[in-house]
């Protein structure tokens, strides 16, 4: 137990599907963040929420909606993916921004078909 | 400008013989430096940390990092394998704000029987 649990934890969708990712941190953090893990490259920050406000889109495509209706849940909107967009999708959560450590959730696997 | 270089992206040792994870980082500041863990299709789980406090860290499952400023290194080290070590294992370099959370590109750790 992380304490960041993330739902579903496999997905699988067609292109034209609407689907959303939870996450939800039961650890009293402020921020949390959305990273994607392709085979073969590095973690990409995707978007981060410090006290539900956004702080970072890092150039994702608007297929991707973040959603932070508080400091303890996160979603992460899909629609009208791509199949390059297969990959796991992890959260996390950290105490502010400055250089404290983050703590992850296992991830979602998610295959667009 | 910060960056984090793994020297390797895949070790294999032999059971019960010494591990070493080779990370070397460039930072303008005093960095937070971090190992992290990546078991099968798992989310990421802290392994250690260092802020500064002391530069010989210890970790969870018997790994520690030796913070070098003179050679900006930051090698995770256990003196004896065990097969449940098989994982892949990220250095990270964080300061001041989530866009400078930086991962390295992972090492597969492999051991052999």
């Amino acid at each position: 137990e992380t304490g960041v649990t993330q739902t579903p934890r496999h997905l699988v969708m067609g292109m034209t599907n609407k689907k959303s990712l939870k996450c939800e941190q039961h650890l009293g953090h402020n921020a949390m963040y959305w990273y994607k893990q392709s085979a073969k490259k590095p973690l990409e920050l995707m978007f981060v929420y410090n006290f539900k406000e956004q702080t970072e889109n890092n150039s994702v495509p608007s297929r991707f909606s973040p959603e932070c209706p508080n400091s303890s849940h996160l979603f992460l909107h899909l629609h009208t993916l791509q199949p390059e967009d297969s990959a796991l999708y992890l959260c996390a959560s950290g105490q502010g921004l400055s250089g404290n450590t983050i703590y992850f959730g296992e991830g979602s696997w998610l295959t667009v078909v | 400008a910060q960056s984090v270089t793994q020297l390797d992206s895949h070790v294999s040792v032999s059971e019960g013989t010494p591990v070493l994870l080779r990370c070397n980082y460039s930072s303008s500041y005093s960095p937070s430096l971090f190992w992290y863990v990546q078991h099968p299709n798992k989310g990421l789980q802290l392994l250690l940390k260092y802020t500064s406090a002391a530069t010989l860290v210890k970790g969870i499952n018997g790994f520690e990092a030796e913070f070098k400023k003179s050679e900006t290194s930051f090698h995770l080290t256990k003196p004896s394998a065990h097969m449940s070590d098989a994982a892949e294992y990220f250095c990270v370099v964080s300061r001041s704000s989530a866009s400078k959370i930086i991962f390295g590109s992972g090492t597969r750790l492999s051991i052999r029987p």
